[in-house]
């Protein structure tokens, strides 16, 4: 069975720095996909980004990259300028890839994240 | 908007009761998949239909039980509630498999 492990309760940073969350996954797949969703206090929950397993070259999206050691079975985020809009619960998620398999995703137990001004 | 509809975004309830949580996919997506989120027990999937059928289950109740409509909109179904079902219900779709799945805003559910 897939695990998901997020070590990080809680984090704080300041607006316009930068943060890194870790999360780290276990699986025997080699092919699989990881993501990371924010959950606002909205509640909703949106994409920030994802990562397939079988790509080397990691994920980008403006102020979100990820750092994906696929052997180490780490999958971390890192939030450039950070701004107040991004204070958020942040989910690092993983799903199976495969004919035949249900695409259903497994969360870690989420990173709180403060933006201070 | 992710173009997942939940409805209704609250829910009061006693205990013992059944109640029904609806879900519109975004439009053309043909798999729905329910997850749990409860303060003890995290974001956890229940089941995923595709296409009218039920492709997965996970840690669903017996007491649970959903489905999906011609039209792709899906039920849950939840009874004989009890407090510790208090949690915050979330749809999710996505148009094939192994794509990313776009969440609803989730039903907040409270049995007292």
């Amino acid at each position: 069975a897939q695990t998901v492990t997020q070590s990080q309760p809680e984090m704080s940073v300041q607006e316009a720095e930068t943060v890194t969350l870790s999360c780290t996954y276990d699986t025997s797949e080699n092919n699989y996909y990881l993501f990371w969703y924010k959950q606002p206090p909205s509640r909703q929950m949106i994409l920030v980004i994802r990562q397939e397993a079988y790509k080397q070259q990691n994920a980008t999206e403006n102020r979100f990259s990820v750092n994906f050691q696929k052997a180490a079975k780490s999958f971390s985020l890192k939030i450039s300028d950070s701004q107040l809009g991004d204070t958020a619960m942040y989910f690092c998620a993983f799903m199976k890839h495969g004919g035949g398999a249900t695409n259903k995703l497994i969360f870690g137990t989420g990173t709180l994240l403060a933006v201070q001004p | 908007d992710s173009g997942v509809t939940q409805t209704p975004k609250h829910l009061i309830t006693a205990t013992g009761q059944r109640v029904t949580l609806r879900c519109s996919p975004r439009s053309g997506d043909l798999s729905v998949y329910w997850y749990q989120q409860s303060l003890d027990q995290g974001l956890q999937f229940l089941i995923q239909y595709y296409n009218g059928e039920e492709r997965a289950k996970g840690n669903i109740l017996e007491r649970f039980s959903a489905q999906q409509f011609p039209d792709l909109h899906s039920e849950l179904n939840l009874s004989s509630l009890e407090l510790g079902d208090s949690a915050l219900y979330f749809c999710a779709s996505s148009a094939r498999w192994n794509t990313e799945a776009f969440f609803g805003q989730g039903t907040r559910l409270t049995v007292v």
